[in-house]
């Protein structure tokens, strides 16, 4: 089963807050797990990528979090801005597996 | 340098006459992908190129949607005899290696409206 499933589809955060998106994947030998940030009118480009080895990365004000025998992954935005606002893609993928298999996308607005 | 380009940015076509889609990938990049984006949609994985291997083209939806790779270098998707279930955002992406675990790279993507 290659499916990503992600939610929420849609989420509002006031200025400072935090966002948090969620993923679930079924196939265990996934062992890559970006996430995409998409503006409007642009592709979609790397924010942040986990490996399974790890529970947690961080880079700045985004951190992903691993749970493996969940099977699930999530983004944190931390002190969300404004300039976050923009539709997030988690995807999978393995090594030897040449695609990345996308979730359905969140479209995070942050108000002030 | 320059990132992954395509064109047109936009096109609008009547049902029933076909398109090409161009993607100009990153330099020295050697593996391509096209993805389909529908709205509200993720990203659908259409076909990749790897080098001068054979295409996968697993993720094409009919026959009617075809690409190619010219020189390891610029790629053109083409549908013919469009449908109005064509309507999406056309993404070119492309990496460094053909693995699922390299960065991939995306263009602006084509917008195709099919009335």
């Amino acid at each position: 089963q290659q499916q990503v499933k992600q939610s929420p589809q849609s989420l509002i955060v006031q200025k400072g807050g935090i966002s948090i998106i969620n993923c679930a994947y079924e196939n265990t030998a996934f062992d890559y797990f970006p996430w995409y940030q998409q503006f409007p009118g642009k592709g979609p480009a790397l924010l942040i990528a986990i490996r399974p080895d790890v529970s947690e990365k961080k880079e700045g004000r985004f951190t992903i979090s691993f749970n493996k025998s969940a099977k699930q992954f999530s983004l944190h935005i931390m002190d969300s801005q404004p300039g976050d606002s923009a539709t997030y893609f988690c995807a999978a993928s393995y090594v030897g597996y040449e695609k990345l298999t996308f979730g359905t996308g969140t479209r995070l607005t942050i108000i002030p | 340098g320059a990132g992954v380009s395509q064109s047109p940015s936009n096109k609008v076509t009547e049902k029933g006459k076909d398109v090409e889609l161009r993607c100009d990938p990153i330099s020295g990049h050697t593996a391509l992908y096209w993805y389909r984006q529908s709205l509200g949609q993720g990203l659908e994985f259409l076909i990749y190129f790897q080098g001068n291997s054979a295409p996968d083209k697993s993720g094409l939806p009919s026959d009617r949607f075809s690409a190619e790779r010219t020189g390891g270098s610029v790629s053109t998707l083409t549908i013919q005899r469009t449908q109005q279930e064509d309507s999406a955002v056309y993404l070119c992406a492309s990496s460094v290696r053909t693995s699922g675990t390299d960065t991939q790279y995306f263009g602006p993507g084509t917008r195709l409206t099919v009335l």
